[in-house]
């Protein structure tokens, strides 16, 4: 049992460039979210899931993209990176919506030059 | 709406103190509440969480919080800190039983360290 699953741990981007981050869990978990961390504002939703083909904007969307095509898998499209999209990502999950995201990923540490 | 504002954006304590990390709340409807760890280079793990039933939550690691709703407060505390607990620690909202409770709102983080 593996956990939240993230790749890269690292990441340098030039911007205008597109890459996703990976995200995965063997818990069989229904609902999955993804977080940016930035000093001092501690951590802001970006888009989740409550199960497979469901998902939904949360605070800081912009320039992002999910899918959920699987109940394992919720990767996360940056688009056109920029500068500001410099950040620590997590991805993160639980079994139900009744107890808040109880499994985080180590996350991605992206830096957009 | 809802919004989580933590006092005090580093707190020291001594090894054997009382740790004390507050919390307060707002929110539009009764609201679920979480604290969440993060040590170093490392992911958030869950501490413990309120959801509507008893108001004293007892969590991992010898942490509690209490929930006063006519303080609109969850501070977290610990009698007696040790060295481990160093780290830093989010408080958390939601929406409560009507929302999607993965649709969380962190607070900005309280740094605690701990002298030995």
């Amino acid at each position: 049992n593996a956990g939240v699953t993230q790749t890269p741990k690292f990441q340098v981007l030039k911007t205008g460039q597109s890459m996703t981050l990976q995200c995965a869990q063997d818990m069989n978990h229904e609902y999955m979210s993804w977080y940016r961390q930035d000093p001092g504002m501690g951590l802001r939703l970006i888009h989740y899931s409550v199960g497979a083909g469901i998902t939904d904007q949360g605070e800081v969307p912009n320039g992002y993209n999910v899918s959920r095509s699987t109940t394992e898998d919720f990767p996360l499209r940056l688009l056109s990176a920029a500068p500001s999209q410099t950040s620590v990502y997590f991805c993160a999950s639980s079994y139900s919506s009744s107890g808040g995201p109880g499994t985080f990923g180590p996350g991605t540490r992206l830096t957009v030059t | 709406a809802q919004s989580v504002t933590q006092l005090g954006s580093h707190v020291s304590v001594s090894e054997g103190a009382l740790v004390l990390l507050r919390c307060n709340y707002s929110s539009s409807v009764p609201p679920y509440l979480f604290w969440y760890v993060q040590y170093p280079n490392q992911g958030l793990q869950l501490l413990l969480k309120y959801t509507s039933a008893a108001t004293l939550v007892k969590g991992i690691n010898g942490f509690e919080a209490e929930f006063k709703k006519s303080e609109t407060s969850f501070h977290l505390t610990k009698p007696s800190a040790h060295m481990s607990d160093a780290a830093e620690y989010f408080c958390a909202v939601s929406g409560g039983s009507n929302f999607g409770n993965e649709k969380l709102t962190f607070g900005t983080g309280t740094r605690l360290t701990i002298i030995p």
